[in-house]
């Protein structure tokens, strides 16, 4: 079956521009998970979703991003007034369920967004 | 979270076993040991996960410490499509608010054909 599956796969913005980016998930999985990953690091979870409810929002670097999941199937994250920094690799992933010992989670092919 | 101690890079010969350590002398009760690997240029992916017996499925095996204070990824026969990052994670999975993963560093398996 198909896979999580994220829009774009590459993004190049100009600093100081908002850019969203979006994540479909496996279908049928409750759960979905935003993380990022840049140049040479480890991943760094931002976000997760619950059906369409966030409880955890522990990750998000600051108020300039955000996300939302309005039917708690695909996912939009946006970040506002791009700075470099926030240049990296974002992934999507998704689980049947969330948590718990069989809540395995599916990784997307991610976005590579460039800020210059 | 518990804390996972991995080896930076690990190499290996093409069709040899492979044992990737994890250290996590931490460890509570209720926490699985969960790997996923990360092809590059791709998103991980799950390898497997365990709470105290060994469990074996079609990519790998993972031996568990009886303490659980350490666990070992065993791929029996490694390909050149093995070379990865890979992440040993714990996870508190009895509880709620304990859903995201928290990798680490990992290790950088290198597969010398």
């Amino acid at each position: 079956g198909a896979g999580v599956s994220q829009s774009p796969s590459n993004k190049v913005t100009e600093k100081g521009k908002d850019v969203e980016l979006r994540c479909d998930p496996i279908s049928g999985h409750t759960a979905l998970y935003w993380y990022r990953q840049s140049l040479g690091q480890g991943l760094e979870f931002l976000i997760y979703f619950q059906g369409n409810s966030a409880p955890d929002k522990s990750g998000l670097p600051s108020d300039r991003f955000s996300a939302e999941r309005p039917k708690g199937s695909f996912s939009t994250l946006e970040i506002q007034r791009t700075e470099q920094g926030d240049s990296a690799m974002y992934l999507c992933a998704s689980s049947l369920i969330a948590g718990g010992p069989t809540g395995e989670q599916y990784f997307g092919p991610g976005t590579r967004l460039t800020v210059t | 979270d518990a804390k996972t101690t991995q080896p930076n890079s690990m190499e290996s010969n093409e069709e040899e076993p492979v044992h990737l350590p994890c250290n996590h002398s931490t460890i509570s009760g209720t926490d699985y040991i969960h790997w996923y690997r990360q092809l590059p240029s791709q998103g991980p992916e799950y390898v497997i996960h365990g709470l105290t017996s060994n469990v074996n499925n079609r990519m790998a095996s993972l031996a568990i410490a009886e303490d659980r204070k350490s666990s070992t990824l065993i791929l029996h026969r490694a390909t050149l499509r093995d070379a990865a990052v890979y992440y040993c994670i714990l996870r508190d999975d009895f509880n709620f608010g304990n859903e995201k993963l928290t990798f680490g560093t990992g290790t950088r398996l290198t597969i010398i054909p």
